[in-house]
């Protein structure tokens, strides 16, 4: 079965700041691995994803997440934080990109200005 | 990327009746997810719906109380079936797109009271 732990329910960073958003897995096949992002009243909005290619992992609005196999994590990561960043974030796992995703519970991103 | 819309986007429903939600997506799709996120909480796949076969829904949730019709490749409906307050919550579908893609729709916020 597959799992996902997102360290940390609640992150809070000053406006300008490294933004890192924790998350490990737990598969028994090769994941594919997702970032979601949920603004306060809206749906799913994806961040980026994660499908064997490179390890290092670019998505919008400056955000990048590296595949590290030998640590089972896929931590999403910003250089400088703005304050529209705000918001709750989701790690997701699945089997290939046509299975369910298994989600964590999600960090809620705070931005300090 | 696919479209995903879902009709009502709220509702407010008293208790013991039903409420029945659509997600329309803008091209043809053989399979759609149905997910439940509770207040704080992360999302909980209800169940997969293919077309022209019965909802696959996962332990805890049964086909009596989330009956889903799938009757095309682009639409498909979940009913939340007699309402207590502890189904208040989000209902989101979502489809795969591609070999390595899944998108979410708007999501459906229903309060029981």
């Amino acid at each position: 079965a597959q799992s996902v732990t997102q360290l940390g329910s609640h992150v809070s960073v000053s406006e300008g700041a490294l933004v890192l958003l924790r998350c490990n897995y737990s598969s028994s096949v090769p994941p594919y691995l997702f970032w979601y992002v949920q603004y306060p009243n809206q749906g799913l909005q994806l961040l980026l994803k994660y499908t064997s290619a490179a390890t290092l992992v670019k998505g919008i609005n400056g955000f990048e997440a590296e595949f590290k196999k030998s640590e089972t994590s896929f931590h999403l990561t910003k250089p400088s934080a703005h304050m529209s960043d705000a918001a709750e974030y989701f790690c997701a796992v699945s089997e290939s990109g046509n299975t369910p995703l298994v989600f964590g519970k999600g960090t809620r991103l705070s931005v300090i200005a | 990327s696919a479209v995903i819309s879902q009709k009502p986007s709220r509702d407010i429903c008293q208790r013991g009746t039903s409420l029945t939600i659509q997600c329309q997506v803008d091209s043809q799709v053989t399979m759609m997810f149905w997910y439940r996120q509770q207040p704080g909480q992360s999302l909980t796949l209800i169940a997969t719906a293919n077309q022209g076969s019965e909802a696959t829904y996962e332990s805890g949730f049964v086909i009596d109380k989330f009956p889903i019709s799938r009757p095309n490749l682009t639409f498909s409906t979940l009913t939340v079936s007699n309402m207590s307050p502890e189904d208040s919550s989000i209902y989101l579908c979502s489809v795969p797109s591609g070999l390595d893609t899944q998108y979410f729709g708007p999501g459906t916020r229903l309060t029981v009271l």
